[in-house]
């Protein structure tokens, strides 16, 4: 049962474009969402995070938008740069539990 | 990643062997998290831990598998009579506090383990 999906294994993007990522929940429970970047071979570093009492959190190039009745989550980067180029996991959590349920990634590939 | 050490990066053992994989958070973080990460899947969470106490361990394999966060010295997360599908990325995180009241998880650079 995958509470949390980022239905798209990959992007590419061109450098200086937006990149858009996104990700589907289903849980109804979830207040808390946030998103992680991953290098190969390194742990996930956090991104952004976003209450669900909130519907848009900005910092710098990186914008997360909370669409609570589509149960939707989007992250935008702009302008991508190639240094973006690595996976990145949306993560949510709900009030009544401290754990993270992460979808399975999205391949950000940023080239010149 | 803000300081979790974990080790050993890499392990080898063989069907059967135990493997110990050992995390150390962030001075002043009480809170620890061990998840999983198979190939070419998400991280899945596993167990929960604050000082000498599991909160959740509801990830956790039902056997071979334990965790603990004594009150000195770094988290462990055991695994007994390793089997092949146990082969996977082992990340520890930690916190100062709860996710709920907007605390950030930092997550160490994983523990690679791989079963022959």
């Amino acid at each position: 049962d995958q509470q949390v999906k980022q239905n798209s294994p990959s992007l590419s993007v061109q450098e200086g474009r937006i990149s858009i990522l996104n990700c589907d929940y289903t849980n109804s429970m979830f207040d808390y969402f946030l998103w992680y970047k991953k290098y190969p071979a390194e742990g996930p570093t956090f991104l952004i995070s976003i209450s669900s009492i909130k519907d848009k959190n900005e910092d710098g190039r990186f914008t997360v938008f909370l669409n609570k009745s589509a149960k939707h989550l989007s992250l935008h980067i702009v302008p991508s740069q190639p240094g973006d180029s690595a996976v990145y996991f949306c993560a949510a959590s709900s009030y009544n539990t401290d754990k993270l349920i992460f979808g399975t990634g999205t391949r950000l590939q940023v080239f010149p | 990643n803000a300081g979790v050490m974990q080790n050993p990066r890499h392990l080898v053992r063989r069907r059967g062997q135990e493997a110990r994989l050992r995390c150390s958070p962030v001075k002043g973080h009480s809170h620890v998290y061990w998840y999983r990460q198979l190939p070419e899947e998400g991280l899945k969470f596993m167990v929960y831990l604050q000082k000498e106490n599991i909160i959740d361990e509801s990830g956790m394999p039902k056997e071979r598998f334990s965790a603990e966060f004594p009150k000195e010295g770094p988290s462990i997360l055991r695994i007994q009579q390793v089997v092949r599908g146990d082969s996977a990325a082992y990340f520890c995180a930690s916190s100062p506090g709860t996710i709920q009241a907007g605390n950030t998880i930092y997550f160490g650079e994983g523990s690679w383990l791989t079963v022959v």
